[in-house]
């Protein structure tokens, strides 16, 4: 069945830069999510990557895909105290709901 | 323009008691989602509309929960004889239609925290 998975915790110093890892199972997924939640609010949109690309960068953040070994990585570059977070990944399946990875609790310590 | 809206944003009832949650999507969405956060079980996926249909109610951990759509826009997702494992956080998402394509992006909802006491 579809799974994504994703380790539960990271944590940087200021300035460093951040990889948060998802894996998934659904070969079928056309688009993959990243999701950013802070404490107390809901789920905000962050980045996709369609599965025919390899990569993605949108300022600071950057989107690797690896198809043949359904690997995704969300790159924070330069990550700083408001980055702080639960980054979730996402793949949306042919009914267009989206599984999701447990989320990965990204700490900045300054 | 106004994002996904859900209210109450916070509800406190006791073990037994009906609830009702409800959720506003972004205007010319068509396709509207439920989905659970809990401590133990992460997000979950409860129910999909397309307009007013619901063409996958998979999620729906029991015959106690119930959700509708009227006129293709507001939804009420309705939990019956609430029991304690039900507290969580309830979202709701909208998207232009439904289908894994950059147009069905979901946009999701500050969510209702429930508790069952």
């Amino acid at each position: 069945g579809e799974d994504v998975e994703q380790s539960l915790f990271l944590s940087v110093r200021e300035g460093d830069s951040s990889v948060i890892n998802c894996t998934y199972t659904d070969s079928s997924s056309t688009y993959l999510y990243w999701y950013k939640q802070e404490p107390g609010a809901g789920l905000q949109l962050l980045t996709y990557i369609f599965s025919n690309m390899d990569m993605k960068q949108d300022q600071r953040l950057t989107v690797l895909l690896n198809k043949k070994d359904k690997h995704l990585s969300l790159r924070i570059a330069d990550t700083q105290t408001g980055d702080s977070a639960i980054y979730f990944c996402a793949e949306s399946n042919q009914g267009g709901k989206l599984i999701f990875g447990q989320g990965t609790e990204l700490s900045v310590k300054p | 323009g106004a994002g996904v809206s859900q209210s109450p944003s916070n509800k406190v009832t006791e073990k037994g008691k009906d609830v009702e949650l409800r959720c506003d999507p972004i205007s010319g969405h068509t396709a509207l989602y439920w989905y659970r956060q809990s401590l133990g079980q992460g997000l979950e996926f409860l129910i999909y509309f397309q307009g007013n249909s619901a063409p996958d109610k998979s999620g729906l951990p029991s015959d106690r929960f119930s959700a509708e759509r009227t006129g293709g826009s507001v939804s009420t997702l309705t939990i019956q004889r609430t029991q304690q494992e039900d507290s969580a956080v309830y979202l709701c998402a909208s998207s232009l239609g439904a289908g894994p394509n950059l147009k069905e992006t979901q946009y999701f909802g500050p969510g209702t925290r429930l508790l069952v006491l």
